[in-house]
């Protein structure tokens, strides 16, 4: 049972540019949400997809916007990329459940650095 | 005030040893709680939920919620070597058709041989 997977590992990006991060999810599920987890910090929420839709949305620029396709993998895209955008990217799937008790798991991360 | 407040640490406790972690959350509205276990440059890694008030346990492990305090605790019975890492307390909370984890920033355990 293939977990989490995210594409690439490692990322260097200079000011300016713009990256596209990929996920796909755990066998089974059906939910993805993007974090971004700075060094020393807690995972910080950027948002949520299913069923193709934006759901809900963090504290984020609209610099980060993302997409689910219909297999249920999903993308980050982040524009005009700032120092501040180094971080550990991370995905995370979950199987929606009524009253919003999904449990989230992680894949391994995009580690993005920006010169 | 953080939505999510843990001791950053480090928590240094000797091999065999209970290590306490401990996590206080602001909004009453919150659903569900999860503890995760992060090893350095790795990724989070699902170590316990729970949904009610109570004790949970699932092997070394025991999760405990109190609502009316507000407050979540990790207890790891047998601490080894292993279990050095930083640990993350989160907090999930439906919302506007999705639902989201809010963390705090993590306690570092360290166990000592």
């Amino acid at each position: 049972d293939a977990g989490v997977t995210q594409s690439p590992t490692h990322l260097i990006k200079t000011r300016g540019q713009q990256v596209t991060l990929r996920c796909s999810p755990k066998s089974g599920h059906d939910t993805v949400s993007w974090y971004q987890q700075a060094l020393g910090q807690g995972p910080q929420f950027i948002f949520q997809y299913y069923e193709e839709e934006e759901r809900q949305r963090g504290n984020f620029p609209d610099r980060f916007s993302g997409h689910q396709f219909p297999n249920y993998s999903s993308e980050l895209n982040v524009n005009a990329l700032l120092l501040g955008d180094s971080a550990l990217y991370l995905c995370a799937s979950s199987f929606r459940l009524a009253g919003g008790t999904d449990t989230q798991y992680f894949g391994p991360g995009t580690r993005l650095t920006v010169l | 005030q953080k939505e999510v407040e843990q001791n950053s640490g480090p928590l240094s406790v000797p091999e065999g040893a209970i290590a306490s972690l401990n996590c206080t959350y602001s909004d009453r509205v919150s659903q569900s709680f999860f503890w995760y276990r992060q090893y350095s440059g790795k990724s989070p890694e699902l170590i316990m939920s729970i949904y009610s008030n109570g004790d949970k346990e699932d092997g070394r492990f025991t999760a405990q919620l109190n609502k009316a305090s507000q407050y979540v605790s990790l207890l790891i019975r047998d601490s080894q070597p292993s279990d050095s890492a930083t640990y993350l307390c989160a907090v999930n909370r439906a919302a506007g058709g999705g639902n989201k984890l809010t963390f705090g920033t993590g306690t570092q355990l360290k166990v000592e041989l």
